[in-house]
Parts: structure tokens; sequence; C-alpha cells
């Protein structure tokens, strides 16, 4: 078990460039998540994954962003024509089945600025 | 979205001092979970309760939950410098984190 990982832990682009972000879970938990953070604010829930399937996904996440988690093992989150609104800490967590695996393990965050 | 507030928003205290936070959440809970984050890194588990539990203890960490007010409040006894983090908690029914108390402890 060595954690959940992301990669890569900064990125810096520019205004207009797509980004990509990668998350490897622990390898036994079939559920994924992304999440959204800025400076001060709590976690912003973007997507979650039960093996490949993304079960759910904020509305107030734009076309602009998508998710996917083609065998259910890592994931990869793209933002298409980053806006500097976009800079924050995307943070991805995992987790079990059942009543005893319900806590969400989280990786270090990818931050990202956008110039 | 986010979830419900966290009150306060931010607490400073004295080493060896109790520190209570508190959330309210806005739909109905599987269990409430409770996350530390250290500044800059990701968030660990702290401490899960059920939506059954009223109280749930765990080394100096005690969680209450009130269902019928849809809060739930984390108390840390003895605090420590190492404690100074921002605490978050957690609906695990729709995904969601408070905005987060930020802690703290002053040597």
């Amino acid at each position: 078990d060595t954690g959940v990982s992301q990669d890569p832990r900064h990125k810096i682009t520019k205004r207009g460039q797509n980004v990509t972000f990668r998350c490897d879970p622990i390898s036994e938990h079939n559920r994924l998540y992304w999440y959204r953070q800025t400076l001060g604010q709590g976690p912003e829930f973007l997507t979650y994954f039960q093996n490949e399937a993304q079960l759910e996904k904020s509305r107030l996440l734009s076309d602009r962003f998508s998710a996917e988690r083609p065998k259910g093992s890592f994931s990869t989150l793209e933002i298409q024509r980053t806006e500097q609104g976009d800079s924050a800490m995307y943070l991805c967590a995992s987790s079990g089945d059942g009543r005893a695996n319900e806590k969400l393990f989280f990786g270090s965050g990818t931050q990202l600025s956008v110039l | 979205s986010q979830q419900g507030e966290e009150d306060p928003q931010a607490l400073s205290i004295q080493e060896g001092e109790n520190a209570t936070m508190n959330c309210s959440y806005k739909t109905s809970i599987n269990n409430l979970q409770w996350y530390r984050q250290n500044s800059g890194r990701g968030l660990v588990h702290l401490i899960l309760i059920r939506s059954n539990e009223r109280e749930k203890h765990s080394g100096r960490l005690r969680v209450t939950l009130d269902t019928s007010k849809k809060s739930s409040s984390l108390l840390i006894t003895a605090s420590r410098a190492a404690d100074t983090a921002s605490y978050f908690c957690y609906n695990n029914n729709d995904m969601r984190f408070g905005a987060g108390t930020r802690l703290t402890v002053k040597p």
C-alpha cells in the first residue's frame, strides 16, 4: 500500500492551454474522487467514480473539465482552455467498499497556477 | 458546492486548552467524518460517527452528532502546537465538505 499518488505536484500553465492531471489510488480501492480547493476554503466536490463508471459530476463543473478512469484503476482530470479562475489545488481521494472502508485517503494534490 | 458551515472559521488557543469546532450539514447522512489538513497538504481522516450514534471518542478527540439539528461538533482536548491545522467535516452521503475551521495552537 503506497497510498494515493498524484502527478504532477505543481503545474504552471498559460491561460488557454490544456492540462491533464493523474491520480493513482490505493490499489484495492474501487472508489475515486476529485476535489478542487482554493486557499482558505474547503474541498469542493468535482466528480466521483466507482470502478470505471463516473457516477456523479458536480453541476458547477463546466464542460471544460473532464475526468476518466478507463480501467477502474488510475484516473485523469483534464481541463481544457484553462482560465485564471482554474488556479487551485486539485485533490484526489480513494476509498473501498463497505462499512469498514468508508474513510477517504487523499493524495498530496496538484497545485495548478494559470498565468 | 460546499456542505454546510463550520463554526468558528478560525480559532486561536493556548497549548493545553480545549478546542471545539462545530459543523452543520444540509442533507441527510449515513455517517459524518472529520478530517484534518496541514497547510498545503492532503487531508487526513480523524474520526467517523454514524447517523445512529450520538458520541464517539478517539484519543484526545471527541465528536458528537445531533441529527435533529443536522450538526456535529469536534472537541480536541489538551491541545498541542502540533494540532495547528484546518479541520473539515464531511458528509459521506453527498460527498461534500464543510468550509473548515482553522485552528492555531500557540505554544
